[in-house]
């Protein structure tokens, strides 16, 4: 399995402001995967973090909304820019192992007022 | 597009008895995977399924994946209330390498 710590696990931020969340594996993987989860809903994929590479984007998502950044393979960041009311959710790093298993972080749950 | 669905969308039970959530995807998967979710938690992995047929077991809990590989069943005998939570299947479609989720089954355990 993987260890993966998510910082912050949790914060309230004003409407236009950006939040940056990190995510640290304690262990190479092969891909890495930021999701959203909003309350009561299943899991949507944001994008696929690339090492040294521009991330791919899912349909509904752009990089000027949601930079994202993986300088290693351990290590990855998410953006979440101009805030809105909307963008309230859960945000989870997961990362697949040389197994194809796939571990998710413990979640961001960001609250935009 | 590509789905994942899964049902029942929410199930409760008396402790004790069984439960069974059941995925059915539109296109073959390579491999399926199962979460547990606990109210307030991340997804848990659980378990990967990778060949046709196969059956895994751990402790109370039974998974399966069909033959087809399109669709796969979690199945949860003499429930518990440590039981509680979501359970979510997700597949990766067959060349392709991001899972899809299905909805979720939520589980209610009464006691």
């Amino acid at each position: 399995s993987a260890v993966i710590s998510q910082k912050p696990s949790r914060d309230i931020c004003q409407r236009g402001t950006s939040l940056t969340i990190q995510c640290q594996v304690d262990s190479q993987v092969t891909m890495m995967f930021w999701y959203r989860q909003q309350p009561g809903q299943s899991l949507t994929l944001i994008a696929t973090a690339n090492q040294g590479s521009e991330a791919t984007y899912e349909s509904g998502f752009v990089i000027d909304k949601f930079p994202i950044s993986r300088p290693n393979l351990t290590f990855s960041t998410l953006t979440v820019s101009n805030m809105s009311p909307e963008d309230s959710s859960i945000y989870l790093c997961s990362v697949v192992t040389v197994n194809n298993e796939q571990f998710f972080g413990p979640g961001t749950r960001l609250t935009v007022l | 597009g590509q789905q994942v669905m899964q049902i029942p969308q929410y199930q409760h039970v008396q402790e004790g008895e069984d439960f069974t959530t059941y995925c059915n995807s539109s296109t073959t998967l390579s491999n399926i995977q199962w979460y547990k979710q606990r109210p307030g938690g991340h997804p848990v992995f659980l378990i990967q399924l990778v060949k046709s047929g196969e059956v895994k077991k751990q402790k109370r809990l039974t998974f399966q994946f069909g033959e087809a590989k399109k669709n796969s069943s979690l199945h949860i005998t003499a429930t518990q209330t440590t039981d509680v939570g979501t359970y979510f299947c997700a597949g990766i479609m067959e060349y392709g390498n991001k899972l899809v989720f299905g909805a979720g089954t939520i589980l209610r355990v009464k006691s």
